[in-house]
């Protein structure tokens, strides 16, 4: 089945500077690559999302790039403020109408004031 | 749209007591996932439905949990007899397909 890793588990950067999470796949199948924000507390949402069909797509601050090839996919926010501290994690999954989402193990992000 | 909903929010009970958790999913969705989370082993899938069958609960770690989910609109995951290591939050989240998760609320279990 797929797996899905994160690297590194935590990240601290300063107030306006830019973040950079990555993650990898194992399923070269995996066509689909969903990234969600949770904070303390609350439930995972939806940011922003991929398929395999593109190799970047931008949503103001955050933008998510994928490597098919090296099965790798990152997501970039710029201009980090305090309220982007919060778990982030990536996921993938593979066609069909019965595909299931693998999640990595998060990564936590704290912005410095 | 209310969103997914979960009941109930957090759930105290003691070792060996049954424990129902309920999720209503998004009107419309045919989807529904069960997970859990805690902080060793992160966000787990437990098991899922397409149009209210059961298509994988391999992540049901043992005998004592079960889901159900009689109609579109309603599944329940039931933990019967409940041990302190059964102690996360669970949470139920639908799709109306391949793609975007919406996730509920999530139930804090503690079993004492």
């Amino acid at each position: 089945g797929e797996n899905v890793e994160q690297h590194p588990s935590t990240l601290s950067v300063q107030e306006g500077d830019s973040a950079v999470i990555k993650c990898t796949y194992s399923d070269s199948a995996s066509n689909y690559f969903p990234w969600y924000k949770q904070e303390l507390g609350k439930r995972p949402q939806l940011i922003i999302d991929i398929r395999s069909n593109v190799g970047e797509k931008k949503d103001q601050r955050i933008a998510v790039t994928l490597n098919k090839t090296a099965k790798h996919f990152s997501l970039h926010i710029t201009e980090t403020q305090p309220e982007d501290s919060a778990v982030y994690f990536c996921a993938a999954s593979g066609p069909g109408a019965n595909s299931k989402l693998t999640f990595g193990k998060g990564i936590t992000l704290s912005v410095r004031p | 749209d209310a969103g997914v909903i979960q009941s109930p929010r957090h759930e105290v009970t003691e070792m060996g007591q049954e424990v129902t958790l309920r999720c209503k999913p998004i009107s419309g969705h045919n989807s529904l996932f069960w997970y859990r989370q805690t902080m060793m082993r992160g966000l787990e899938l437990l098991i899922y439905f397409n149009n209210n069958v059961p298509i994988d609960d391999s992540g049901m770690p043992e005998d004592r949990f079960s889901a159900k989910m009689p109609n579109a609109s309603f599944s329940t995951l039931k933990i019967q007899p409940s041990e302190p290591r059964d102690s996360a939050v669970y949470f139920c989240a639908s799709s109306s397909g391949p793609g975007e998760q919406f996730f509920g609320p999530g139930t804090r279990l503690t079993v004492l």
